[in-house]
């Protein structure tokens, strides 16, 4: 069984300075790890997935985020936040091909202070 | 635009009418995804087609609830007798079959508010 956990429902930043939204899975597989952004009014968009290459994946708008398999952990990072970040982000677990096996986390709302 | 695009944007209806949702996913795409998304929750899977095919479905998806792709193109999604508790915002995303990894991107649409009173 899959399920992830993203350990904080809002986090508020100083813009410029780093972000980092957390998330821990679990699954019976080995994983594909994902991070969609959702503006309001907006669809979901990719930032980056993990597919069992590299660890460390570099997304678009300067994400990126490590696969940490001994900690379980997907946490998404930026260096240097951006008002534009501001949006509500998802972490989401596919432990395999099946379709229904796609579970996202309930959310991080990003609020990014001037 | 050449994104994935629902209709009605909005949907406000009363509790006990039928009310069915559009998705027209980009054109290259064959599989075709309906999420159902709460206030405070992720996307929670609902069906999804390859072509025509409905190839799985959500223990969430009640009888009430129907999709479609007939020509392998658009999609409809129809809530029959809606009730208080299906008022969410229903998602649609489109993707490639799987690559060598094993996983393609999805793409969102903006999706379907559904209020029902």
């Amino acid at each position: 069984a899959q399920s992830v956990t993203q350990l904080d429902s809002h986090v508020s930043v100083s813009e410029g300075t780093p972000v980092l939204l957390r998330c821990n899975y679990s699954s019976s597989y080995s994983p594909s790890l994902f991070w969609y952004v959702q503006h309001p009014n907006k669809g979901l968009q990719l930032l980056l997935k993990y597919t069992s290459a590299a660890t460390l994946v570099k997304g678009i708008n300067g994400f990126e985020a490590e696969f940490k398999k001994s900690e379980t952990s997907f946490h998404l990072t930026k260096p240097s936040a951006h008002m534009s970040d501001a949006a509500e982000y998802f972490c989401v677990v596919r432990g395999d091909s099946s379709a229904s096996k796609i579970i996202f986390g309930s959310g991080t709302r990003l609020s990014i202070r001037p | 635009d050449t994104g994935v695009s629902q209709d009605p944007r909005h949907k406000i209806t009363k509790r006990g009418q039928n009310v069915t949702f559009r998705c027209d996913p980009i054109s290259e795409h064959n599989r075709l995804y309906w999420y159902r998304q709460t206030l405070g929750q992720g996307p929670e899977f609902l069906t999804y087609f390859q072509n025509e095919a409905q190839l799985e479905k959500s223990r969430l998806l009640s009888d009430r609830f129907s999709a479609e792709r007939p020509k392998g193109s658009f999609s409809t999604l129809e809530i029959q007798r809606t009730e208080q508790g299906d008022s969410a915002m229903y998602l649609c995303a489109s993707s490639f079959p799987p690559s060598g990894s094993g996983v393609n991107e999805q793409f969102f649409g903006p999706g379907t508010r559904l209020t029902v009173l």
